[in-house]
């Protein structure tokens, strides 16, 4: 059984410019969670997709979007980075089912440093 | 709105000692629990889970029991090693939706 794998393991980008970073999830999950963890912070969720359609955001702003591929793997853009924006993005699977209690597993993040 | 909160660390603990980090939530449904463990440079690793109350989950010596009436979740391990040292979140997930909402984390540092 494959985890969660992602890519780049590390990323440093300028302010202003676009950034994709890349997940594939676990072998037999159908949906993909995004967060983000600043330092010394827990994760916060940025959004989810399933069945190729975002379900479910957090408060970010617009200029995060993503996207789910019919093989389940998901991107993470965001466009005109900030500063802020330096954090570990991690990517989480999990299998829907009918009761809405999945468990999400995690892969090992992106750390993304903006200067 | 939902929410998570853990005791403040950092905890320093001597090897073998007793270990509670302690987790309350707020929420307006019957959520999932979950505690989740990261060490350093990695990703979140899932320790152990309870989705409903009174359930207790466990994994590597670790404990956790659903408290509904207490609203708790505190994780417990009767002796610690080194390699225990990590920073441990707890979260909660509401039935149906899709996300995860976590504390802020506790570091734990164990010391031989």
């Amino acid at each position: 059984e494959t985890g969660v794998t992602q890519s780049p393991t590390h990323l440093i980008k300028t302010r202003g410019q676009q950034v994709t970073l890349r997940c594939s999830s676990q072998s037999g999950h159908n949906t993909v969670s995004w967060y983000q963890q600043a330092l010394g912070q827990g994760p916060q969720f940025i959004f989810q997709y399933y069945r190729e359609e975002e379900n479910g955001r957090g408060n970010f702003p617009p200029r995060f979007s993503g996207l789910q591929f019919p093989n389940y793997s998901s991107e993470l853009n965001v466009n005109a980075l900030e500063l802020d924006d330096s954090a570990l993005y991690l990517c989480a699977s999990s299998l829907r089912g009918g009761n809405g209690r999945e468990t999400q597993y995690f892969g090992p993040g992106t750390r993304l440093l903006v200067l | 709105g939902n929410s998570v909160t853990q005791m403040e660390g950092p905890v320093t603990l001597s090897e073998e000692a007793f270990l509670t980090i302690n987790c309350t939530y707020t929420a307006t449904g019957y959520p999932s629990l979950f505690w989740y463990v990261q060490y350093p440079g990695e990703g979140l690793q899932l320790l152990l889970k309870a989705t409903k109350a009174d359930d207790k989950g466990s994994n590597k010596g670790f404990e956790a029991t659903y408290r509904k009436e207490t609203t708790s979740f505190h994780l417990e391990k009767g002796s610690v090693q080194v390699s225990d040292s990590a920073v441990y979140f707890c979260a909660l997930s509401e039935a149906g939706a899709q996300k995860l909402v976590f504390g802020q984390g506790t570091r734990l540092t164990i010391n031989p």
